[in-house]
């Protein structure tokens, strides 16, 4: 089955900078790649997703970039805001078929006032 | 904005004791999905469903664990006997069908085993 792998476990930084999320996946069937944030005791909520025919896309301050060469995706937040702060899990799928999702261990992103 | 709905939210229990779980899906999704979220880790499924019928359930610990989705609605996730390790998080999601991957996920049960 798919094995993702995201990094880094954890990240703190100072309101306003960025912050870069990355993740590989071993399945070269996988062409959906969703990104879900999770605030402490909430369910988790899309925040972005893009499939595989496409290498980059944005939405606002968020965007996700994909190599699928590389077999990796990244999550990259500019001007970050303490609201940002959450755990942040990658996963990966076939968008038919099951389409089970596979996901990441997530990244606790800390955005420091 | 309808939501996916979950309950109990928190739910104690001994070991060996039956807990249920319920799960009531978007209007109108097809596929529901059971997954279990352990502390500090990311979700994992347990059991996928199409409308009634369970489309995966190689996850699922069968000595243990059931699920059922009856009318192909609503869903309940059982466990008999709870052990000490399933203490976790139980989050249901579902998606609208084939062409729609967006996958929305419940609040959750958090389970506690003692």
């Amino acid at each position: 089955g798919e094995n993702v792998e995201q990094h880094p476990s954890t990240l703190s930084v100072q309101e306003g900078d960025s912050a870069v999320i990355k993740c590989t996946y071993s399945d070269s069937a996988s062409n959906y790649f969703p990104w879900y944030k999770q605030e402490l005791g909430k369910r988790p909520q899309l925040i972005i997703d893009i499939r595989s025919n496409v290498g980059e896309k944005k939405d606002q301050r968020i965007a996700v970039t994909l190599n699928k060469t590389a077999k990796h995706f990244s999550l990259h937040i500019t001007e970050t805001q303490p609201e940002d702060s959450a755990v942040y899990f990658c996963a990966a799928s076939m968008r038919t078929g099951a389409n089970n999702l596979f996901f990441g261990t997530g990244t606790r992103l800390t955005v420091i006032p | 904005e309808a939501e996916v709905a979950q309950s109990p939210r928190y739910k104690i229990t001994e070991k060996s004791q039956a807990v249920a779980f319920w799960c009531d899906p978007i209007s109108g999704h097809a596929t529901l999905y059971w997954y279990r979220q352990i502390l500090g880790q990311g979700p994992e499924l347990l059991v996928q469903f199409q409308d009634e019928s369970v489309v995966d359930d190689s996850q699922l610990p069968k000595d243990r664990f059931s699920a059922e989705r009856l009318k192909g609605v609503d869903s309940t996730l059982k466990i008999q006997p709870a052990e000490l390790g399933d203490s976790a998080m139980y989050l249901c999601a579902s998606r609208f069908g084939q062409v729609r991957e967006t996958q929305y996920f419940g609040p959750g049960t958090r389970l506690l085993v003692l």
